[in-house]
C-alpha cells in the first residue's frame, strides 16, 4: 500500500526557533493534511492541502503542497512552548473514499523555553 | 459542543475478555473510521464506514469487528483481547459529503492496555 515517510522523527529546539518537516511519498496524493496531537488527545487538523504547487498558511504555520505530488512540508515559525507536541503528515491517494488517508509515523516536536 | 465522544477514556482488560470501544459523533457526518496508535508506526487504520449500514477493513482489521447500525455510532469490538491489541484507539468522522477529500476530525482517543 501507500506510505509516507515522515522527518525528522524527533526535533528539539529553542524557543523562538523556526522548525521545518516534511513528508515523502513514492506514490502520488491529491490531497495532502497536517495534523497536531497535544498529549492525551487526538490529532487536530492544522493546514489542508489540495492543489499541487499550493503554499497556505495558518498563522505561524505554512505548508506546502509538493510540485510533484510526492511530498509536502510544513514550517512553524518562532516556535512558542505550546508548539510541543507530535505533527503528522497525512495524504490521501486517487481512490474517492476518506479511508485512504495514508499517515505519517509523525514528528515529535519539543522546544525549550 | 459538537465533536466527537469516546468511551472509555481508558482501560485495562484481561486477554480473553471482549471489549466494546464506543464512539458517538454529532455532527452528522456520512463516514466514521477506528485507528490505532503506535509508538513509531502512526496511525493505522482498522475499520471504517463510509455511510449507515456499511462498512469495510482498513490496514489492520484482524481482531476486530465494527457495526454501523446507525449515522451517529460506531463501536469498536475486540472479541477476544491480545496483548498485541495495547494500543491507543483513536475514532474518527468525516463529511465526504461534501466531497472525498474532506479531512478528518478525531475524537480524544481510548487507550487500551491488555494484559
Amino acid at each position: 500500500g501507500q506510505q509516507l515517510n515522515q522527518s525528522p522523527q524527533s526535533m528539539f529546539i529553542q524557543e523562538g526557533e523556526d522548525v521545518s518537516m516534511n513528508c515523502t511519498s513514492s506514490s502520488i496524493f491529491n490531497t495532502w493534511l497536517w495534523y497536531k496531537q497535544d498529549p492525551g488527545e487526538g490529532p487536530v487538523l492544522l493546514i489542508a492541502l489540495y492543489k499541487a504547487g499550493e503554499l497556505t498558511s495558518n498563522g505561524r504555520l505554512t505548508a506546502q503542497f509538493g510540485i510533484t505530488r510526492k511530498d509536502s512540508f510544513l514550517n512553524i515559525s518562532a516556535s512558542i512552548p505550546s508548539d510541543v507536541g507530535i505533527y503528522f503528515c497525512a495524504g490521501l491517494g486517487r481512490e474517492t473514499s476518506g479511508s485512504r488517508l495514508t499517515f505519517g509515523e509523525g514528528t515529535q516536536l519539543t522546544v525549550n523555553p | 459542543i459538537a465533536g466527537i465522544t469516546q468511551a472509555p477514556t481508558s482501560q485495562i482488560l484481561a486477554a480473553g475478555r471482549r471489549m466494546t470501544l464506543r464512539c458517538t459523533q454529532d455532527m452528522r457526518h456520512n463516514a466514521m473510521y477506528w485507528y490505532r496508535q503506535d509508538l513509531g508506526l502512526g496511525l493505522r487504520l482498522i475499520h471504517y464506514s463510509n455511510t449507515a449500514g456499511t462498512t469495510g477493513k482498513g490496514e489492520v482489521p484482524d481482531g476486530y469487528s465494527v457495526s454501523r447500525a446507525n449515522t451517529d455510532d460506531f463501536p469498536l469490538t475486540l472479541a477476544s483481547a491480545v496483548p498485541s491489541q495495547t494500543s491507543v484507539y483513536f475514532c474518527a468522522s468525516s463529511d465526504t459529503s461534501k466531497g472525498s477529500n474532506s479531512p478528518l476530525h478525531f475524537g480524544n482517543g481510548t487507550r487500551l492496555t491488555v494484559t
